[in-house]
Formats: C-alpha cells, structure tokens, sequence
C-alpha cells in the first residue's frame, strides 16, 4: 500500500497548458518533497515545503503544502517540453522517506 | 555538487548468482539508502544505513542485505539473485537533518534471468 497517492498517473499537454499534480495522504509529515526523474537518470530534487500551508514558486512551478502538513499539489503554468518526466512526491519522517508512485508527464511540442 | 556514483548501469545476472551494487558518495553525508524503482509503484526503500556498520531494514529487505564498511561506501547484495528482483536500483545519500534531502546517483538496472 502507498503511503502517498499521487495522481492523476500520467498526464499528456500540449505546450503551453498549465497542469496540475497531486499528492494525498492520511500521514502527517515533517516535511514533503518533490523530485523529477528524466529517462536513465535518479530523480533530482525541486523544492522542499516545510510549513503547513506553505507556497513556494520555482519559476513556472508553484508548490503547495496543505495546512494539515498531509498533502501537496504542483503546478506548472505554461508547460513546456523541457518538464517531461517523472514527477515524484516524497514524505519526510525522521531519516526516511516515503515515495508515491510518480505521475509521468508529457508536454508535446 | 554532491556526487553519487552507482559503479553500474546495467547489469544481467543468472537465478541464483549473487550480486553486488555498489554506491558511492563523495560528499560525506551520513545517511545513506536503497531503493528499488518498478513502473507504478514508485520507489520503495530496501535498507538504509545512518552511520558506519549500522544499517536498518526498510519497507522490502527480503532477499537482500548491505554493507557499509565505510561511510562513503554503500553496497547492496542480492545473496541469490531471483527473476522478481529484476528491478532499477536507485542509491541515495543525505546529510542527517530534518529535511532528509536526499540525492540520488543514475541507477542500476539490473536483468535477472
């Protein structure tokens, strides 16, 4: 069972149409992460939310924290080629984290 | 940049054989972990170690074991290799924080036939 639910599992836009991911638990968390993994690569950390309620924005990318510190979303405003790729949510809890199961985007020129 | 190296990147392997995976850090963290990345599932920790010669099991040890002699070093072991172990295997280190940011080298995927 996945401690984190991501969804939706793929997503397929054109350039330039803004998308949205999901991250859903029942777990509270110390922190929650986002990576991106690209084809034959590890994933690569975006950002890191902390506080419950929190926004960050990374250019294109906006991340939210919910206020019970149990869920996050990602958007991305006007997608580009480039954002392909395995979008993974990550739990923090003492030393370990708990991964979804990535939802796989495709931005099509 | 902090580097992690994965001696691998592809492997194919025999039932039964023993394999090893090999990891390497150069930026002195340490913690350091392994997972195991299948379509639809996500990535799953195996084991990871948060000092020299300690280890804790994660959500999936069966099957498998690690060794971390040196802190830079992380290696894990498949005793005898079995097909469901046909996998990528991803290595990740971290400093020991709160935010357990975590980097991960390229990855190994590994055939067992």
């Amino acid at each position: 069972t996945q401690l984190l639910e991501q969804s939706p599992q793929f997503l397929s836009i054109q350039e330039g149409e803004n998308l949205t991911v999901y991250c859903n638990s029942s777990s509270v968390f110390s922190s929650l992460q986002w990576y991106r993994q690209e084809p034959g690569e590890g994933p690569v950390l975006l950002v890191t939310v902390v506080t419950g309620g929190e926004v960050k924005k990374l250019k294109r990318l906006t991340f939210q924290f919910g206020d019970a510190r149990k869920d996050s979303s990602l958007h991305i405003t006007a997608a580009q080629p480039g954002d392909t790729g395995l979008y993974l949510c990550a739990g923090a809890n003492d030393y370990k984290l708990s991964f979804g199961a990535g939802t796989t985007v495709t931005v099509r020129a | 940049d902090v580097k992690v190296t994965q001696s691998s990147r592809y492997l194919v392997k025999r039932t039964g054989e023993k394999v090893f995976l090999e990891c390497v850090q150069d930026m002195d963290h340490e913690n350091m972990f392994w997972y195991r990345q299948d379509p639809g599932l996500g990535l799953r920790l195996i084991y990871f170690s948060y000092d020299v010669k300690m280890k804790e099991k994660g959500d999936i040890p069966e099957g498998y074991s690690v060794s971390r002699e040196k802190k830079e070093r992380f290696s894990l072991i498949l005793e005898s290799a079995s097909t469901n172990q046909t996998s990528m295997y991803l290595c990740a280190s971290s400093l020991r924080t709160a935010e357990n940011i975590q980097y991960f080298g390229a990855g190994t995927r590994l055939s067992v036939l």
